[in-house]
């Protein structure tokens, strides 16, 4: 079965500082990794994904995150962030193949707060 | 294109009712994922639909049902409720390959009294 550890719960960032939210994975084989965020009141929003090729993966709004085999992590970063950017942030895991590549397993989420 | 539209955006109901949300998915898309949100247990998912058939089901009681259409809307059913049951439910829906993201609609939520 695949898992999605977010280990901190928020993550406190002031404006115009780059930001970093960690997610780490555990799947069977290889991963599709997404990045989504959600508003108050909204559903989630997608920012970005890993499939294949190039670690490094760009998204919306300027995020983008860096792919990490050997550390099975997936954190998500911008090199300056806004005040706009504060929601709460779903890392999530899917495998290449079998029956849980039909579904996405979330981790808890990471409340981001930018400070102006 | 139009996203995602679940219907009702909210709903009350009471202990031992039953209730039926319904999901209409982006034009084109085939797959439709189901998931509760609570903050307890955080985002878990139910199910998921292609071209009217479940190809995978979460880790949930029968009570929790559902179905997809020829046109790919969606409904999920939730039999004899439970105080538990209150929740955020989330519609998501793709064009039917793992390599695609899901698009989520702005949930429904249910409260259960």
């Amino acid at each position: 079965a695949q898992s999605v550890a977010q280990p901190e719960d928020q993550v406190n960032v002031a404006e115009g500082n780059p930001l970093t939210v960690k997610c780490t994975y555990s799947v069977s084989g290889n991963p599709y990794l997404f990045w989504y965020v959600q508003y108050p009141n909204r559903g989630l929003q997608f920012l970005l994904k890993y499939i294949t090729g190039d670690n490094l993966v760009k998204g919306s709004y300027g995020f983008e995150a860096e792919f990490n085999k050997s550390q099975t992590s997936f954190h998500l970063k911008k090199p300056s962030a806004l005040v706009s950017d504060s929601a709460l942030y779903f890392c999530a895991v899917r495998p290449h193949s079998g029956a849980g590549s039909y579904q996405l397993t979330f981790g808890k989420g990471t409340k981001l707060s930018v400070i102006p | 294109k139009a996203g995602v539209t679940q219907t009702p955006r909210y709903l009350i109901k009471t202990r031992g009712q039953q209730v039926t949300l319904s999901c209409s998915p982006i034009s084109g898309h085939r797959s439709v994922s189901w998931y509760q949100q609570t903050p307890g247990q955080g985002l878990q998912f139910l199910f998921e639909y292609f071209s009217e058939t479940q190809r995978n089901k979460g880790n949930f009681p029968g009570r929790f049902s559902g179905r997809q259409f020829s046109n790919s809307r969606s409904e999920m059913n939730v039999s004899t409720l439970e105080l538990g049951d209150s929740a955020l439910y989330l519609c998501a829906s793709s064009p039917g390959t793992t390599t695609y993201e899901q698009y989520f609609g702005p949930g429904t939520r249910l409260t259960v009294t």
